[in-house]
């Protein structure tokens, strides 16, 4: 049963800009930044994203915000290669342990 | 670059125990500045995170496994291990290791993963 709920898929044209979204709560998103997971074809996730911090080599059309207890990934015009499955990630201070989202499944139309 | 790779046995059988190694190269396990988490994903399922480890030999596991996990590490290989024991086909999935950097939240860097099928 994951902690954090994201949006079960997400689709857009080429160029377009879409965002995805992962709800948790106080004791999660609430209190600590979130990582975002990119996983392509079931291969090994790549991270896209922590906080608001892009790791060397990410293209800067990835983008991260938070608000509350909701953390959001914007990908501002859409390539055909950012087709994957996106899941988000912090801790969990309550449980003492990593908690991650349900993963949503971004499709370029 | 840093990088992870896991190794170990593809197949196990139920009730026994489920062993894993993690290598890290391009950089060392006794750095001091991380911590190196388990982490698997059950065939078109999502991700569950394990346990973590640092190299004082902390560790934190998920609460629903703690009971059946142990991680150690071996700074002198490089490498930090998985034990799983007890394990059902519903342990059956790709397990990952990744890196963590102290006083964040997130992974930073992630082995390619490894499948592990649990059947007689």
């Amino acid at each position: 049963q994951s902690a954090l709920t994201q949006e079960a898929s997400v689709s857009g044209t080429v160029g377009q800009k879409v965002t995805l979204s992962c709800t948790g709560n106080s004791n999660n998103i609430g209190s600590y930044a979130v990582g975002w997971y990119q996983q392509i074809s079931h291969g090994a996730p790549k991270t896209v994203m922590f906080g608001n911090s892009l790791p060397s080599g990410i293209p800067d059309r990835f983008s991260g915000s938070k608000s509350g207890t909701t953390a959001s990934l914007t990908i501002s015009g859409l390539q055909p290669e950012d087709e994957a499955d996106y899941y988000c990630s912090t801790w969990d201070y309550s449980l003492s342990a990593y908690v991650f989202g349900t993963g949503t499944k971004v499709t370029v139309l | 670059q840093v990088q992870l790779q896991e190794s170990g046995p593809g197949l196990v059988k139920p009730s026994q125990t489920l062993s894993l190694t993690c290598t890290v190269s391009g950089g060392s396990i006794s750095s001091g500045s991380y911590y190196w988490s388990w982490i698997r994903q059950p065939a078109g399922k999502g991700l569950e995170w394990i346990g973590r480890i640092y190299t004082s030999g902390s560790t934190n596991y998920n609460p629903s496994l703690k009971s059946r996990v142990t991680i150690s590490v071996d700074t002198s290989k490089n490498q930090f291990s998985l034990k799983l024991s007890s394990v059902t086909a519903a342990d059956t999935a790709v397990y990952y290791c990744a890196r963590g950097p102290m006083t964040t939240a997130f992974f930073d860097y992630w082995g390619q993963g490894t499948l592990v099928t649990v059947s007689s």
